[in-house]
């Protein structure tokens, strides 16, 4: 099915330690993005980008980097873990604002770091 | 630059009673705005979207919200009520300028629904 592919869905990591969320999508969609979703606070975004090469900084970025080298492929990594890093993390894409703008979503990744 | 604010954090209603979610936002382009749901440890499902069409937007599960851009406003409701209905609502702003793309969320508003 098409859609955005987020991996892995559950992590466990300790304080120091290093990780890469994964995050695919198969509809061509230019735009990608990562949010965390902490209690009472939403989603807040972390980094998006607009096209392959092409990344910027969101509301929290520091703690994470992001690289987008092909338009499929938008990888968010920790350096770091830290346990304020602990939360829910969302990927998502959509197209240009006339292909429909609709925002998809990958099923999320809990991330505990300890 | 553009933000959402959910006015209130938390609603309670009883079944069968209409539901209102405020949600207003600002942007310095014309923005795109949704609204999502999501339930208790789930992902976030599509609602309904305004792209710059018909000013009232008509969504799934019988929602719909209505573009006031004098009000700068994006305010979700539903007729009646019903136990699914109970979750967590995300108002989104989403704007595609020669500044950038951002999508920016809501802090969302937690809907409790009563028998």
């Amino acid at each position: 099915n098409a859609g955005v592919t987020q991996t892995p869905k559950f992590q466990v990591l300790k304080t120091g330690q290093s990780m890469t969320l994964q995050c695919a999508q198969d509809m061509n969609h230019e735009y990608m993005s990562w949010y965390r979703q902490d209690p009472g606070m939403g989603l807040r975004l972390i980094h998006y980008s607009v096209g392959a090469g092409i990344t910027d900084q969101g509301e929290v970025p520091n703690g994470y980097n992001v690289s987008r080298s092909t338009t499929e492929d938008f990888p968010l990594r920790l350096l770091s873990a830290a346990p304020s890093q602990t939360s829910v993390y969302f990927c998502a894409s959509r197209g240009r604002p006339n292909s429909g703008n609709t925002i998809y979503f990958g099923e999320g990744s809990w991330l505990t770091v300890v | 630059a553009q933000s959402v604010t959910q006015l209130d954090s938390h609603v309670s209603v009883s079944e069968g009673t209409p539901v209102l979610l405020r949600c207003n936002y600002s942007s310095s382009y014309s923005p795109s705005l949704f609204w999502y749901v999501q339930h208790p440890n789930k992902g976030l499902q599509l609602l309904l979207k305004y792209t710059s069409a018909a000013t009232l937007v008509k969504g799934i599960n019988g929602f719909e919200a209505e573009f006031k851009k004098s009000e700068t406003s994006f305010h979700l409701t539903k007729p009646s009520a019903h136990m699914s209905d109970a979750a967590e609502y995300f108002c989104v702003v989403s704007e595609g300028g020669t500044g950038g793309f951002k999508t920016i969320f809501g802090a969302g508003t937690r809907l409790f629904v009563k028998a």
